[in-house]
Formats: C-alpha cells, structure tokens, sequence
C-alpha cells in the first residue's frame, strides 16, 4: 500500500502564507489521484477544504488553494488567521484504495 | 442542507460484532458515493472504506474480509458491519459523503467504537 506523506508540523505568523505539501512513495502526484484536502480542529469533525487538487467547497476560505507542485499536492494558505490553526490532512486515491497522509499540525504564532 | 449522522458505536469485546449506520438528508442519497474514515485515539485519519453509486466497494487492507460496506437507497442510509473487531480497530469512525465517482464534502461528527474485553 502507498504512503503518503506530509509535514508533521508548521508554524506561520499571523498574515503569512504557509504551503503544506503532500508526497506519494509511488512517484509524482498527478490529478488522477484526485488530492483533497480536509481541516480538522481539536474535539471536532474534519471538514474538507479542497477536492481534486484545487476545487474549493462552498465553505472553504478564499486564502485556502490547492495545486500540484513539483510532483506533489500542495495547500496554500494566504494570508494566516488564528483560526487556521489546526491539523490538515492530505487524502489521495489510489487503484482501489485511498490513503490519508499522517497530518500536518499548523501552528498560527 | 446536507445532513450525516452516525449511529451504532459502543463498547464491544475482542472477536465482536458491530453495525455502524449513517443516516443521512438534503441531497440525493442514491447518486454519490459514501465513505468511512476513522480516527484512533490522538491518531491521524485513516480510510476504512467506500461503495459507490453502483455499489462497488472498496476496503483498506486492515479492514478487508471483516468489514462489510452496504448501503439502502430507500432509506437514505450507509452501513458498516464489523466482524472479528481487534482492539486496533478502536477509533471514532466518521461517515463521509463522497468516495470513488464524488468527491468528499460533508462529513458527520463520528461514533465510537471501542473494542476492549
């Protein structure tokens, strides 16, 4: 089964952008693995902010973007706020399995 | 507005039996695909499995030959049914919708399901 892989934390100043990055032991990040992106705040359900590498949900801040970046997903954030500190989870779908990287915890300091 | 709420976690005891149900409204059940994911105690999120529109299913490898994904289009509803649970399989599990066909929007708040003697 593949891994995927992410940083397992950040920190960003308040205002600042901060890009999380998403790798796959099984070579390059393509669009046909479909990334998404989800946000997951302590004692609270995920949420996803972004789909098939960067398509937004209706909820998702405009300072969030996804993007493919030298063979791997990417996860913009422009523009920091307080409330963006959270946990971030990459998902990527593999030929019959889909595999969640291990998260990123962004610290907004 | 989408709605998708979990049902059926517990305490259950190694070797076990468990059926998960999410129930779910505000959109049209039978055209997406449905998802579980769960999440261990202070763990990242892992996928468990899908079905799609058609119901084709998929499974992790963890999970494979002991859970069993199916879904009721008549009643708007998405099952999970555990067998021989391990104390691995200890976790919150999230009903999602989206999967293979759909992408992941709407994600419920999660049951419980401990697996201890």
């Amino acid at each position: 089964q593949a891994v995927v892989t992410q940083e397992p934390s950040l920190t960003v100043s308040p205002g600042e952008t901060v890009t999380l990055t998403c790798d796959s032991s099984t070579g390059a990040v393509t669009s046909g693995h479909y990334p998404h992106w989800f946000q997951q705040k302590p004692g609270q359900a995920p949420r996803t902010l972004i789909y098939d590498t960067g398509n937004k949900l209706s909820w998702t801040p405009a300072r969030f973007s996804g993007s493919l970046l030298g063979g791997k997903t990417a996860l913009t954030l422009s523009g920091a706020q307080p409330e963006d500190e959270a946990d971030y989870y990459c998902l990527l779908f593999y030929s019959g399995a889909a595999v969640f990287g291990g998260g990123t915890k962004l610290t907004v300091l | 507005e989408v709605q998708v709420v979990e049902s059926g976690g517990g305490l259950v005891q190694p070797g076990g039996s468990l059926r998960l149900s999410c129930t779910t409204s505000g959109f049209t059940f039978s055209s997406y695909g449905m998802s579980w994911v769960r999440q261990a105690p202070g763990k990242g999120l892992e996928w468990v499995s899908s079905i799609t529109n058609s119901e084709d299913t998929h499974y992790a490898d963890p999970v494979k030959g002991r859970f069993s994904i199916s879904r009721d289009n008549s009643k708007n509803t998405l099952y999970l049914e555990m067998n021989s649970l391990r104390a691995e399989d200890t976790a919150v599990y999230y009903c999602t919708k989206g999967g293979w066909g759909s992408h992941f929007d709407s994600w419920g708040q999660g049951t419980l399901v401990t697996v201890s003697s």
